[in-house]
Protein backbone atom coordinates (compact mmCIF):
# COMPACT_ATOMS: atom_id res chain seq x y z
CA UNK A 1 0.00 0.00 0.00
CA UNK A 2 1.42 3.73 -0.77
CA UNK A 3 1.49 5.68 1.85
CA UNK A 4 -0.03 8.90 0.12
CA UNK A 5 -2.49 7.87 -2.51
CA UNK A 6 -4.68 9.74 -5.49
CA UNK A 7 -6.69 9.08 -8.14
CA UNK A 8 -4.30 10.03 -10.90
CA UNK A 9 -7.28 11.07 -13.32
CA UNK A 10 -7.00 12.78 -15.56
CA UNK A 11 -10.30 14.32 -13.63
CA UNK A 12 -12.36 16.31 -16.74
CA UNK A 13 -14.84 18.60 -15.09
CA UNK A 14 -16.70 21.69 -17.06
CA UNK A 15 -15.93 25.20 -16.17
CA UNK A 16 -18.19 26.58 -13.51
CA UNK A 17 -18.51 22.81 -12.05
CA UNK A 18 -17.42 21.96 -8.84
CA UNK A 19 -14.11 19.84 -8.65
CA UNK A 20 -13.85 17.02 -5.89
CA UNK A 21 -10.09 15.80 -5.60
CA UNK A 22 -9.32 12.91 -3.09
CA UNK A 23 -6.35 11.66 -0.81
CA UNK A 24 -5.85 8.69 0.88
CA UNK A 25 -2.83 7.85 3.76
CA UNK A 26 -1.55 4.85 5.71
CA UNK A 27 0.58 6.55 8.84
CA UNK A 28 -1.94 7.39 11.37
CA UNK A 29 -0.06 9.52 13.25
CA UNK A 30 -0.14 12.05 10.23
CA UNK A 31 -0.27 15.48 11.43
CA UNK A 32 -0.06 17.58 8.89
CA UNK A 33 -1.78 18.30 5.20
CA UNK A 34 -1.50 20.23 2.36
CA UNK A 35 -2.32 20.40 -1.01
CA UNK A 36 -0.49 21.47 -3.64
CA UNK A 37 -0.91 22.54 -7.51
CA UNK A 38 1.75 22.22 -9.86
CA UNK A 39 1.31 23.77 -13.95
CA UNK A 40 3.24 21.39 -16.23
CA UNK A 41 6.60 22.26 -16.09
CA UNK A 42 6.29 24.02 -13.28
CA UNK A 43 7.05 23.81 -9.68
CA UNK A 44 4.82 22.59 -6.79
CA UNK A 45 2.69 25.70 -5.29
CA UNK A 46 0.67 25.15 -1.61
CA UNK A 47 -2.88 26.47 -1.83
CA UNK A 48 -4.32 24.90 1.09
CA UNK A 49 -3.55 23.34 4.75
CA UNK A 50 -5.23 21.71 7.32
CA UNK A 51 -4.49 20.60 10.45
CA UNK A 52 -7.57 19.69 12.29
CA UNK A 53 -10.43 17.52 11.72
CA UNK A 54 -13.43 18.73 9.78
CA UNK A 55 -13.25 22.01 6.80
CA UNK A 56 -11.34 24.71 6.11
CA UNK A 57 -11.88 27.10 3.14
CA UNK A 58 -10.18 29.39 1.15
CA UNK A 59 -12.04 31.22 -1.68
CA UNK A 60 -12.90 28.74 -3.94
CA UNK A 61 -11.14 26.11 -2.23
CA UNK A 62 -12.46 23.92 0.70
CA UNK A 63 -10.09 21.49 2.74
CA UNK A 64 -11.77 18.61 4.03
CA UNK A 65 -10.08 16.17 6.70
CA UNK A 66 -11.01 12.95 8.45
CA UNK A 67 -8.62 11.69 10.51
CA UNK A 68 -10.93 8.54 11.28
CA UNK A 69 -10.80 7.71 7.83
CA UNK A 70 -7.47 8.62 6.78
CA UNK A 71 -9.09 11.33 4.16
CA UNK A 72 -8.70 14.20 3.03
CA UNK A 73 -9.87 16.39 -0.05
CA UNK A 74 -9.99 19.31 -1.90
CA UNK A 75 -12.90 20.98 -3.43
CA UNK A 76 -12.37 23.78 -6.16
CA UNK A 77 -15.32 25.70 -6.72
CA UNK A 78 -16.23 27.43 -9.65
CA UNK A 79 -13.67 25.70 -11.80
CA UNK A 80 -11.93 27.80 -13.88
CA UNK A 81 -9.55 26.85 -17.04
CA UNK A 82 -6.89 28.39 -15.22
CA UNK A 83 -7.24 25.48 -12.39
CA UNK A 84 -6.38 23.19 -15.43
CA UNK A 85 -2.98 21.27 -13.24
CA UNK A 86 -1.72 18.52 -11.21
CA UNK A 87 -2.84 18.67 -7.94
CA UNK A 88 -0.59 17.01 -5.39
CA UNK A 89 -1.38 15.40 -1.76
CA UNK A 90 1.39 15.96 0.75
CA UNK A 91 1.12 14.53 4.77
CA UNK A 92 3.55 15.18 7.37
CA UNK A 93 3.46 12.38 9.86
CA UNK A 94 4.36 13.35 13.42
CA UNK A 95 7.33 10.75 13.76
CA UNK A 96 9.27 11.69 10.23
CA UNK A 97 10.07 15.37 11.23
CA UNK A 98 9.58 18.02 8.38
CA UNK A 99 9.95 15.60 5.63
CA UNK A 100 6.55 15.36 3.04
CA UNK A 101 4.96 12.44 1.63
CA UNK A 102 3.66 13.20 -1.61
CA UNK A 103 1.05 11.61 -3.81
CA UNK A 104 1.21 11.01 -7.29
CA UNK A 105 -1.02 13.71 -8.08
CA UNK A 106 -4.33 14.06 -9.95
CA UNK A 107 -4.63 15.79 -13.28
CA UNK A 108 -7.59 18.21 -13.34
CA UNK A 109 -9.00 19.57 -16.82
CA UNK A 110 -11.43 21.83 -16.73
CA UNK A 111 -13.30 22.46 -20.03
CA UNK A 112 -14.48 25.75 -21.28
CA UNK B 1 9.30 38.84 0.00
CA UNK B 2 11.60 36.77 -2.69
CA UNK B 3 10.89 33.10 -2.95
CA UNK B 4 12.83 30.37 -2.44
CA UNK B 5 15.69 30.47 -5.15
CA UNK B 6 17.46 27.75 -7.16
CA UNK B 7 20.39 27.55 -9.20
CA UNK B 8 21.06 26.73 -12.30
CA UNK B 9 17.93 26.34 -13.75
CA UNK B 10 19.10 23.70 -16.20
CA UNK B 11 22.03 21.74 -16.16
CA UNK B 12 22.90 18.61 -19.09
CA UNK B 13 25.96 16.05 -17.51
CA UNK B 14 27.10 12.70 -18.71
CA UNK B 15 27.30 9.41 -16.74
CA UNK B 16 29.78 9.84 -14.16
CA UNK B 17 30.15 13.62 -13.51
CA UNK B 18 29.16 15.20 -10.80
CA UNK B 19 26.99 17.86 -10.09
CA UNK B 20 26.17 20.92 -7.55
CA UNK B 21 23.20 22.48 -7.08
CA UNK B 22 21.76 25.53 -5.22
CA UNK B 23 19.27 26.75 -2.83
CA UNK B 24 18.55 30.29 -1.05
CA UNK B 25 15.64 29.79 1.23
CA UNK B 26 12.82 32.56 2.38
CA UNK B 27 14.18 34.73 4.31
CA UNK B 28 13.57 34.05 7.73
CA UNK B 29 13.17 30.04 7.10
CA UNK B 30 15.78 27.73 9.00
CA UNK B 31 14.59 24.35 7.28
CA UNK B 32 15.37 23.38 3.66
CA UNK B 33 14.49 20.26 1.94
CA UNK B 34 15.13 18.45 -1.51
CA UNK B 35 13.15 16.73 -3.43
CA UNK B 36 13.32 14.73 -6.86
CA UNK B 37 10.55 14.72 -9.26
CA UNK B 38 11.57 12.34 -11.80
CA UNK B 39 9.05 11.51 -14.86
CA UNK B 40 6.15 9.27 -13.59
CA UNK B 41 7.94 8.94 -10.26
CA UNK B 42 6.35 11.80 -8.20
CA UNK B 43 7.90 14.00 -5.69
CA UNK B 44 10.74 11.72 -3.88
CA UNK B 45 12.14 13.50 -0.28
CA UNK B 46 15.93 13.61 -0.65
CA UNK B 47 17.20 15.55 2.68
CA UNK B 48 16.22 17.27 4.91
CA UNK B 49 18.41 20.32 6.45
CA UNK B 50 17.53 22.89 9.83
CA UNK B 51 19.90 25.17 11.40
CA UNK B 52 22.89 23.62 9.59
CA UNK B 53 22.17 20.24 10.66
CA UNK B 54 21.05 17.48 8.37
CA UNK B 55 17.76 16.26 9.97
CA UNK B 56 16.35 13.23 8.01
CA UNK B 57 17.53 11.57 4.82
CA UNK B 58 15.50 9.90 2.20
CA UNK B 59 15.82 6.39 0.49
CA UNK B 60 18.51 7.61 -2.06
CA UNK B 61 22.37 6.35 -1.99
CA UNK B 62 25.09 8.06 -0.46
CA UNK B 63 26.33 9.48 -3.74
CA UNK B 64 23.89 12.28 -3.27
CA UNK B 65 25.00 14.27 -0.45
CA UNK B 66 24.50 18.17 0.77
CA UNK B 67 24.95 20.61 3.66
CA UNK B 68 23.54 24.08 4.68
CA UNK B 69 25.68 26.88 5.39
CA UNK B 70 25.24 29.60 7.98
CA UNK B 71 22.93 31.90 6.10
CA UNK B 72 20.72 28.91 5.52
CA UNK B 73 21.59 28.20 1.78
CA UNK B 74 21.96 24.88 0.78
CA UNK B 75 23.59 22.87 -1.50
CA UNK B 76 22.91 19.08 -2.66
CA UNK B 77 25.51 17.26 -4.50
CA UNK B 78 25.44 14.49 -6.75
CA UNK B 79 28.78 12.18 -7.54
CA UNK B 80 29.00 9.43 -10.13
CA UNK B 81 25.89 10.44 -12.05
CA UNK B 82 23.58 7.59 -13.36
CA UNK B 83 21.29 8.06 -16.30
CA UNK B 84 17.86 7.86 -13.61
CA UNK B 85 19.50 10.68 -12.13
CA UNK B 86 17.56 12.41 -14.58
CA UNK B 87 14.74 14.76 -13.10
CA UNK B 88 13.99 18.11 -11.76
CA UNK B 89 15.20 19.14 -8.31
CA UNK B 90 13.52 20.97 -6.19
CA UNK B 91 14.23 22.53 -3.00
CA UNK B 92 11.91 23.76 -0.41
CA UNK B 93 12.05 25.47 2.97
CA UNK B 94 10.26 26.33 6.01
CA UNK B 95 10.30 28.17 9.17
CA UNK B 96 12.08 25.37 11.68
CA UNK B 97 9.91 22.38 11.79
CA UNK B 98 12.68 20.71 14.30
CA UNK B 99 10.49 21.26 16.83
CA UNK B 100 7.92 17.72 16.75
CA UNK B 101 4.86 19.21 16.65
CA UNK B 102 5.42 21.82 13.78
CA UNK B 103 2.98 22.28 10.97
CA UNK B 104 5.09 24.97 8.79
CA UNK B 105 4.38 24.26 5.04
CA UNK B 106 6.80 24.34 2.83
CA UNK B 107 6.77 26.81 -0.28
CA UNK B 108 9.08 25.71 -3.44
CA UNK B 109 11.66 27.24 -5.89
CA UNK B 110 11.40 26.51 -9.62
CA UNK B 111 13.78 23.93 -9.10
CA UNK B 112 16.48 22.86 -11.52
CA UNK B 113 15.99 20.63 -14.65
CA UNK B 114 19.32 17.92 -14.87
CA UNK B 115 19.72 15.48 -18.19
CA UNK B 116 21.90 13.50 -17.57
CA UNK B 117 23.39 11.89 -21.28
Amino acid sequence: QKEVEQNSGPLSVPEGAIASLNCTYSDRVSQSFFWYRQYSGKSPELIMSIYSNGDKEDGRFTAQLNKASQYVSLLIRDSQPSDSATYLCAVRSRNQGGKLIFGQGTELSVKP
Amino acid sequence: EAGVTQSPTHLIKTRGQQVTLRCSPISGHTSVYWYQQALGLGLQFLLWYDEGEERNRGNFPPRFSGRQFPNYSSELNVNALELEDSALYLCASSRSTAVRDSNQPQHFGDGTRLSIL
